[in-house]
């Protein structure tokens, strides 16, 4: 029961930024959206998430629309170590069974 | 930064033998958590712990147990490894009640069983 759709695949410049799309149409209003990715034979790694309110940190930034039924991931400015897997999730803060989907396999070009 | 560290990165036993997979957190976090990594079926959870000496099943318990003496680190065990627990398994940490907050993952143990 996938609650997110995220493309399989993108690909983006080096130096360009690059955004990462989401849906979750069916959110509640409790669930957070993160977003993990995954470099091949690593952990997952925490990038960024939020509720209702546009995000920022070092690493990215997170755009929510005002219905909450899709998002955006931006990585400001690409670079080859940004290539990866992209988990966007739903999730209640107190529901600990972290599930990830199938993911956007990332590709930053030279 | 949150640092969660997993003993070993790859693994390979045999069959029948009890594997110890260990896991230790620096940041203070009460939720650890156990989950494997396979393609195609994504990551199930197996057991998560909120508490010292807490345990609460996961979606894939069976085969498994796990360990939470010290608040810092969180053990899994395979009582006798079978063929069919090849996989990635990965260990993260988190608050509890903390709204939002979210879990951290270390960098996976590749385990073979052969």
């Amino acid at each position: 029961d996938a609650k997110t759709t995220q493309p399989p695949s993108m690909d983006c410049a080096e130096g360009r930024a690059a955004n990462l799309p989401c849906n979750h149409s069916t959110i509640s209003g409790n669930e957070y959206v993160y977003w993990y990715r995954q470099i091949h034979s690593q952990g997952p790694q925490y990038i960024i998430h939020g509720l209702k309110n546009n995000e920022t940190n070092e690493m990215a930034s997170l755009i929510i629309t005002e219905d909450r039924k899709s998002s955006t991931l931006i990585l400001p400015h690409a670079t080859l170590r940004d290539t990866a897997v992209y988990y966007c999730i739903v999730l209640e803060y107190n529901n600990n069974d972290m599930r990830f989907g199938a993911g956007t396999r990332l590709t930053v070009k030279p | 930064d949150v640092k969660v560290t997993q003993s070993s990165r790859y693994l390979v036993k045999r069959t029948g033998e009890k594997v110890f997979l260990e896991c230790v957190q620096d940041m203070d976090h009460e939720n650890m958590f156990w989950y494997r990594q396979d393609p195609g079926l994504g990551l199930r959870l197996i057991y998560f712990s909120y508490d010292v000496k807490m345990k609460e099943k996961g979606d894939i318990p069976e085969g498994y147990s796990v360990s939470r003496e010290k608040k810092e680190r969180f053990s899994l065990i395979l009582e006798s490894a079978s063929t069919n627990q090849t996989s990635m398994y990965l260990c993260a940490s988190s608050f509890l009640d903390r709204a939002g907050q979210p879990q951290h993952f270390g960098d996976g143990t590749r385990l073979s069983i052969l």
